[in-house]
């Protein structure tokens, strides 16, 4: 089992509609949490961060995070033909400095006009 | 602002040869991360700094070695090239202290030949 792991897709949205993503990880005392948006052949561009449970609003994404069932998901709301690319899940299980992300396999978002 | 800075951007070496990928973190980020993204793959973590100190180690052949310098710019060295080696290198700063976010820069694209 992989300590990070996320739908590959892809998942197709119309343009104007929520895309929801999810990503579950292993192990439990895991601290932080972040999504990463990539284009290809870019970098990762970090979009979100969420560390405690509950739901994190910023402007047209929303990450939610449930520590008991291991659990963080990503909404776009009003998705739009650039949000079109790879979301990375990325996980911090220390939360020190100098700790390494591990990454779920990213899930592709196709946003249809 | 300030982002990231890596060099060079594209970089050709035959097999056996030896490469140096340069990272120049976000002014006052004091932790710099090195990344390895293969096609199709998400990034894996290679070696970490803070403070000029290695701080975590991941799947880092031992071919390759790295450091932070006083300013703390990094430098990834890379020995007896092979194939394989052939990927997108990402490094990516923290500032001192929580949360630890991870920011990206834009990559080097190494092809081995």
């Amino acid at each position: 089992q992989k300590e990070v792991e996320q739908n590959s897709g892809p998942l197709s949205v119309p343009e104007g509609a929520i895309a929801s993503l999810n990503c579950t990880y292993s192990d439990r005392g895991s601290q932080s949490f972040f999504w990463y948006r990539q284009y290809s052949g870019k970098s990762p561009e970090l979009i979100m961060s969420i560390y405690s449970n509950g739901d994190k609003e910023d402007g047209r994404f929303t990450a939610q995070l449930n520590k008991a069932s291991q659990y963080v998901s990503l909404l776009i709301r009003d998705s739009q033909p650039s949000d079109s690319a790879t979301y990375l899940c990325a996980v911090d299980q220390l939360r020190a400095a100098g700790n390494k992300l591990t990454f779920g396999g990213g899930t592709r978002v196709l946003v249809k006009p | 602002a300030a982002g990231v800075i890596q060099s060079p951007r594209h970089l050709i070496k035959e097999k056996r040869e030896t490469a140096t990928l340069k990272c120049y973190p976000i002014p006052r980020h004091d932790t710099v991360y090195w990344y390895q993204q293969g096609p199709g793959q998400d990034p894996q973590f290679l070696i970490s700094f803070y403070e000029k100190m290695q701080s975590d180690k991941g799947s880092i052949p031992d071919r390759f070695s790295a450091q932070q310098f006083s300013d703390y710019h990094s430098e990834l060295n890379m020995s007896s090239l092979e194939l394989g080696d052939s990927a997108l290198y990402f490094c990516a700063s923290s500032e001192l202290g929580a949360p630890y976010e991870q920011y990206f820069g834009p990559g080097t694209r190494l092809t081995v030949t």
